[in-house]
């Protein structure tokens, strides 16, 4: 695709489900970003993939936040048991040359999930 | 760890004037990249301009130009003859030459008056 798309775009649920968040990245990107963007805030820093390495999970609030990115493109952010304060934008950036820190991240439009 | 600080919250301009939101930032680090994007009600984040430490010159696009200070560690972006589609919320971001991630500031929401 063009560009990098998100899905669902929004997701409503109840307290203490799981819920799955997807990512596309744009084709040939080998980085790929999460971030979460809470209501009136900047973005927070979750998890990053770089080609076939370790993802780097410094960001990661808490053991109930998983992601993986299967062959080296779709990336999926696992919520679970989700509580009230998960409510937030969950947006995806990808970027072509992840070793040259001055690539753009390109981000998707993101997700907002709503935890009643 | 490095921050970012946007301290205006808010912003408005008249259309057609210029408008300048402030940045600055805090690191150990001699070699980084800077960011500016803009988030419009869509939630697409859409950069605007990016600045090289390692660069004196001030980077520039069109009407948007930014105002590096390294040593100050201040990274100002100034749009001039501002539009209506520059009504957005903008976001200054740091990239360290180690990690991959941006750290952002908090943001700045501009009104553009017509």
């Amino acid at each position: 695709g063009a560009g990098v798309s998100q899905s669902p775009s929004n997701k409503v649920t109840e307290k203490g489900k799981d819920v799955e968040l997807r990512c596309d990245p744009i084709s040939g990107h080998t980085a790929l970003y999460w971030y979460r963007q809470s209501l009136g805030q900047g973005l927070e820093f979750l998890i990053y993939f770089q080609g076939n390495s370790a993802p780097d999970k410094s960001g990661l609030p808490s053991d109930r936040f998983s992601a993986e990115r299967t062959g080296g493109s779709v990336s999926t952010l696992t919520i679970q048991r989700t509580q009230q304060e998960d409510s937030a934008v969950y947006l995806c950036a990808s970027s072509l040359v992840p070793a040259l820190y001055q690539e753009t991240q390109y981000f998707g439009p993101g997700t907002r999930l709503l935890v009643l | 760890a490095q921050t970012v600080t946007q301290s205006q919250p808010e912003m408005s301009v008249q259309e057609a004037e210029t408008v300048t939101l402030s940045c600055t930032y805090d690191t150990s680090e001699s070699d980084y990249y800077l960011f500016w994007y803009k988030q419009p009600p869509s939630r697409q984040m859409i950069l605007v301009i990016r600045q090289e430490a390692y660069k004196q010159q001030n980077a520039t696009e069109n009407r948007f130009s930014v105002n590096f200070q390294k040593a100050a560690k201040s990274f100002s972006l100034k749009i001039s003859d501002s539009q209506l589609g520059d009504a957005a919320m903008y976001f200054c971001a740091y990239r360290s030459s180690v990690s991959g991630q941006l750290t952002f500031g908090s943001g700045t929401q501009l009104t553009v008056l017509p």
